[in-house]
């Protein structure tokens, strides 16, 4: 059972470049999102997805788009990186309800912005 | 804006003592979660507590909430060196329409 599976693991990017960070859940989970991890500053939350078509922001979406074509899949795309966007990113799904909220997290993916 | 904020930031034990470490959040919430986090890799979910329940049990693991004070506590019995890690608290708001909004953490370290 693989669960939340992110690639790559690394990405180092110039500034003004786009690229997709992609993200797959084989638990059959409604609910997708993504957050960014900052030193000292715990997890923010980016995007998210309460099921195929359905996206809203969260606390920091700009420079950010996501779509949601299927239930498995929810990638992150970043328009033209910024070296604010130096971040480690983290996908995370989950059962959807409110009964259900107990989030699976990918591993991670470590993206520089130079 | 943080949610939650755990106190404290970094905290330091021997092996085999108790750890607590505490999570204050600001709105009405359904659920509280704790996660921890390996250095350098994923979030993993330990325990849920809902707004319902005032204490909760998992192995060593033991969550109180306090929802009159906003607050929670985990605590880690007999501590292992396995155990060091990042905590992180994290709640889903009511009305929140179920997003997980987390703390900063604490960083546990288990001296062997």
């Amino acid at each position: 059972n693989a669960g939340v599976t992110q690639t790559p693991k690394f990405q180092v990017l110039k500034t003004g470049q786009s690229m997709t960070l992609q993200c797959a859940q084989d638990m059959n989970h409604e609910y997708m999102s993504w957050y960014r991890q900052d030193p000292g500053m715990g997890l923010r939350l980016i995007h998210y997805s309460v099921g195929a078509g359905i996206t809203d922001q969260g606390e920091v979406p700009n420079g950010y788009n996501v779509s949601r074509s299927t239930t498995e899949d929810f990638p992150l795309r970043l328009l033209s990186a910024a070296p604010s966007q130096t971040s480690v990113y983290f996908c995370a799904s989950s059962y959807g309800g409110l009964l259900n909220t107990e989030a699976f997290f990918g591993q991670g993916t470590r993206l520089t912005v130079v | 804006s943080q949610q939650g904020e755990e106190d404290p930031q970094a905290l330091s034990i021997q092996e085999g003592e108790n750890a607590t470490m505490n999570c204050s959040y600001k709105t009405s919430i359904n659920n509280l979660q704790w996660y921890r986090q390996n250095s350098g890799r994923g979030l993993v979910h330990l325990i849920l507590i809902r707004s319902n329940e005032r204490e909760k049990h998992s192995g060593r693991l033991r969550v109180t909430l306090d929802t009159s004070k906003k607050s929670s506590s985990l605590l880690i019995t007999a501590s292992r060196a396995a155990d060091t890690a990042s905590y992180f608290c994290a709640t889903d708001a009511l009305f929140g329409n179920e997003k997980l909004t987390f703390g900063t953490g604490t960083r546990l370290t288990i001296i062997p």
